[in-house]
């Protein structure tokens, strides 16, 4: 049972262009999401988090935005650059992660290429 | 800076066989994890550890063995390998002022015939 989705296994996106990918949960438990970037034969490496006290974050070119009603998130990458080609997984916590939380649960991830 | 490790980069075992995947950090994080990444699956967590001599099971543990004796090192035991267990392996920690972050290990690729 997935309890964190990334439906969309790849996206194309042209270089400038805003990337958006969508992540959607299940446990209504989850209070802390974070995003994780992956390029290949490297391990995943920290993006982006926010807590479910908010409905935006931003850092730079990256935001995410959460929908606590619909259970869905989602990464905004504005303007999209190829080195932004990766695979990008979505990640949830219950109990505050940023607190001590043990456990985060990651999504299939999703295949991002930037077109020059 | 190193940062988490892992040894060895690729292995092929046969079914039965068994071996030790390598994990050590030198960030003195009390936080270490095994996650094994399959295609379409994602990231599902196998076993993790909150300090020296502590272990818990993650989503996934059957088969695998950990042991937590140092802050250092966290390695993965597969006792009897099975095709099942062909997968990427990541060890990842976290700890200190960027308690959110998790750090990953590069990977080891797992091959089981």
């Amino acid at each position: 049972d997935q309890q964190v989705k990334q439906n969309s296994p790849s996206l194309s996106v042209q270089e400038g262009r805003i990337s958006i990918l969508n992540c959607d949960y299940t446990n209504s438990m989850f209070d802390y999401f974070l995003w994780y970037k992956k390029y290949p034969a490297e391990g995943p490496t920290f993006l982006i988090s926010i807590s479910s006290i908010k409905d935006k974050n931003e850092d730079g070119r990256f935001t995410v935005f959460l929908n606590k009603s619909a259970k869905h998130l989602s990464l905004h990458i504005v303007p999209s650059q190829p080195g932004d080609s990766a695979v990008y997984f979505c990640a949830a916590s219950a109990l505050s992660w940023a607190q001590g939380a043990q456990k985060l649960v990651f999504g299939q991830g999703t295949r991002l290429t930037i077109n020059p | 800076n190193a940062g988490v490790t892992q040894t060895p980069k690729f292995q092929v075992l046969k079914t039965g066989q068994s071996m030790t995947l390598q994990c050590a950090q030198d960030m003195n994080h009390e936080y270490m994890s095994w996650y094994r990444q399959d295609p379409g699956m994602g990231l599902r967590l196998i076993h993790y550890s909150v300090g020296a001599g502590i272990t818990d099971q993650g989503e996934v543990p059957n088969g695998y063995n950990v042991s937590r004796s140092t802050t250092e090192d966290f390695p993965l035991r597969l006792l009897s390998a099975a095709p099942s267990q062909t997968s990427v392996y990541f060890c990842a920690s976290r700890g200190g002022s960027s308690n959110e972050k998790l750090f990953f290990g590069s990977g080891t690729q797992l091959s089981v015939l």
